[in-house]
């Protein structure tokens, strides 16, 4: 299996624009995790899905912020509008639950200017 | 909150020496996991060990938990250069919380 698979790896983008960050989970896995980890506040878990349904959102910022899973491979997490303050590392991580070992991707850092 | 918090937050240590790191944390779990993070990386798994289970192994590692003091350790063995990264402890309640890790740095 090639693990998480997260792209880009890599995003600069000037604030007010559009990211959206994508995830493919490990085949199998029902659990799927996307998370943001900043120098200051660390390692934050923004939403979590369980077979597709957001279960926990209660991470996620604010309303600029959204999450999609529309089937088990494959998940996005966007920002409208970026701002500064959202440059971080996003994180997406599966698992088989949501209770057992979690497979990280290798994140997608962003900036935005 | 159960999130663990990890202790210390940085360590250095020289290479051959063992390096303990702790994870404290609130409420009840069902298992705590122990990750590592290389700078620029994403997590890895090391260990999960499950609320029933006192202490488990793997190679260098060995992790311990204590209930009723809601703390668990993981050492580190015969420390290598290549063992500089971050660890953090998972507490699992209902779902991984993460604490803020443990720095480690091993000179060669």
């Amino acid at each position: 299996d090639a693990g998480v698979i997260q792209s880009p790896r890599h995003e600069v983008t000037e604030m007010g624009q559009e990211v959206t960050l994508r995830c493919k989970p490990i085949s199998g896995h029902n659990s799927l995790f996307w998370y943001r980890q900043t120098m200051m506040r660390g390692l934050e878990l923004l939403i979590y899905f369980n077979n597709n349904v957001p279960i926990d959102d209660s991470g996620m910022p604010e309303d600029r912020f959204s999450a999609k899973m529309p089937n088990a491979s494959f998940s996005t997490l966007k920002i409208q509008p970026s701002e500064p303050r959202d440059s971080a590392v996003y994180f997406c991580a599966s698992s088989a639950t949501e209770k057992e070992t979690q497979y990280f991707g290798p994140g997608t850092r962003l900036l935005v200017l | 909150s159960q999130q663990g918090e990890e202790d210390p937050q940085a360590l250095s240590i020289q290479e051959g020496e063992n390096a303990t790191m702790n994870c404290s944390y609130k409420t009840s779990i069902n298992n705590l996991q122990w990750y590592r993070q290389n700078s620029g990386r994403g997590l890895v798994h090391l260990i999960l060990i499950r609320s029933n289970e006192r202490e488990k192994h793997s190679g260098r590692l060995r992790v311990t938990l204590d209930t009723s003091k809601k703390s668990s350790s993981l050492l580190i063995t015969a420390s290598r250069a290549a063992d500089t990264a971050s660890y953090f402890c998972a507490t699992v309640g209902y779902i991984p919380t993460f604490g803020r890790g443990t720095s480690l740095i091993v000179h060669p």
